[in-house]
């Protein structure tokens, strides 16, 4: 199993930001994507998922407006869109398959991407 | 919203010590928790689900314990490559928003 990420992005305050995650290994469509980022020297922060099999999408409230989830099955591949981007967006963003617990609604993330360096700077 | 906190927020300590972490929610959450491992520079590594299921791989030293709102992880005997930062992560609520505590550093 792996999830593959594209590369570094560097951009200006306003501008979009479009990460893609490249899933292989098994069945893209059994298990929701969430996304998490991690701003430099702080927690992880959690953004939304999204069901590669029908298409729906939950957010976070932070991001509610400004993230936008999409997947293409054919490729096996995740993107997460963030808009309007400001300085305080600059962190690594991770992709994670969200597998549940045996019999239960509980998920934990065993597999991640390697993560995105997202800088937005003038 | 359920708010999440760990402590400490970091500690120092020898290898072949003890090491406990402590991860508190503040809405029952049942055993919907999990403890990963971060280094700098990579993505979490899953250490512990369902509050005490080791993930397969992880050594025996990790354990971890608790329920609703009170949870432990322990390193029963530290070792070097321990040396990083793990968060607790909560699955119980839907839709999920702030589910990772804050991060205890541990350095040897």
């Amino acid at each position: 199993v792996q999830l593959v990420q594209s590369g570094a992005e560097v951009k200006k305050p306003g501008a979009s930001v479009k990460v893609s995650c490249k899933a292989s290994g098994y069945s893209f469509t059994g298990d929701f994507i969430h996304w998490v980022r991690q701003a430099p020297g702080q927690g992880l922060e959690w953004m939304g998922w999204i069901n590669p099999d029908r298409g729906d999408t939950n957010y976070g409230q932070k991001f509610q407006g400004r993230v936008t989830l999409t997947k293409d099955t054919s490729i096996s591949t995740a993107y997460m869109e963030l808009s309007r981007l400001t300085s305080d967006d600059t962190a690594v963003y991770f992709c994670a398959r969200a597998e549940f617990y045996s019999g239960s609604s509980g998920y934990y993330y065993h597999y991640w991407g390697q993560g995105t360096q997202v800088t937005v700077s003038s | 919203d359920i708010q999440m906190t760990q402590s400490p927020s970091s500690l120092s300590a020898s290898v072949g010590d003890r090491v406990t972490i402590t991860c508190r929610t503040s809405r029952n959450i049942y055993n919907f928790l999990n403890w990963y491992q971060q280094k700098p520079g990579k993505a979490p590594k899953l250490l512990i689900y369902a509050a005490s299921t080791l993930q397969s791989g992880v050594p025996s030293r990790f354990s971890g314990s608790g329920s609703g709102t009170d949870f432990t992880l322990t390193i029963s005997s530290l070792q070097p490559d321990d040396s990083a930062t793990y968060f607790c992560q909560e699955s119980y609520f839907s839709p999920p928003d702030d589910i990772f505590g804050p991060g205890t550093t541990v350095d040897i």
